[in-house]
């Protein structure tokens, strides 16, 4: 089956800190990989994407690889504001198929 | 190009009252997916429309609930004789064709008391 594991939070960090939010996953064949950020009050937003293997999606700072090798697909940013404070889902979706898995969610916040 | 609308935002129910949540998909996107979020949880695939036709319902709950999308007019979700345990948020998407990217609506918090 599909499935996506995310580390649990909340994270809390400083402005300016190291972000590291892991996701691993379960899938057959190779589906596309994604990372949502969810404002306070707001939908999702697509923040990045990767559709195969060793692709790397970026987007406002944040990076992410998809290793098929450790099945996972790890958000990065090097250095995060207050702005980035919100919630991560992790998602994966195969090719032509109606529907995304979603992790359980990151709550991040970043302190001044 | 507007984006996903939803409506209501906020929708407070009592326990065996209905629940109409409607979502108005982006222009010339035809593809609509709703999810459920339960609290403290990640996203649930409820169900997928096109235009007229529910092509995947495999994340719908059995009873009471149902899912449209007319030719005319936006997608609506029903939850019939509502129970506490539907409070939740529940977030639409739509895509211009049965694709990986799906774009979000602000979901509707139903709170049913």
């Amino acid at each position: 089956g599909n499935s996506v594991t995310q580390m649990e939070g909340p994270v809390t960090l400083s402005e300016e800190a190291f972000l590291t939010i892991n996701c691993t996953y379960t899938a057959t064949g190779y589906p596309s990989l994604f990372w949502y950020v969810q404002y306070p009050g707001e939908g999702l937003q697509l923040l990045l994407k990767a559709t195969k293997a060793d692709d790397k999606g970026s987007n406002k700072g944040f990076e992410a690889t998809y290793r098929k090798e450790t099945t996972s697909f790890h958000l990065e940013k090097g250095s995060v504001q207050v702005s980035d404070s919100a919630v991560y889902f992790c998602a994966l979706s195969h090719p032509g198929a109606n529907n995304l898995f979603f992790g359980t969610g990151t709550r991040l916040t970043v302190i001044p | 190009n507007a984006g996903v609308m939803q409506n209501p935002r906020h929708l407070v129910r009592r326990r065996g009252q209905e629940a109409r949540l409607r979502c108005s998909p982006m222009k010339g996107h035809s593809h609509v997916y709703w999810y459920r979020q339960l609290p403290e949880e990640g996203l649930k695939f409820m169900v997928y429309l096109q235009k007229e036709n529910i092509i995947d319902e495999s994340g719908m709950p059995k009873e009471r609930f149902s899912a449209e999308f007319p030719k005319e007019g936006p997608s609506i979700l029903r939850i019939q004789q509502v129970v506490r345990g539907d409070s939740a948020a529940y977030f639409c998407a739509s895509s211009p064709w049965n694709d990986n990217e799906q774009f979000f609506g602000p979901g509707t918090r139903l709170t049913v008391l």
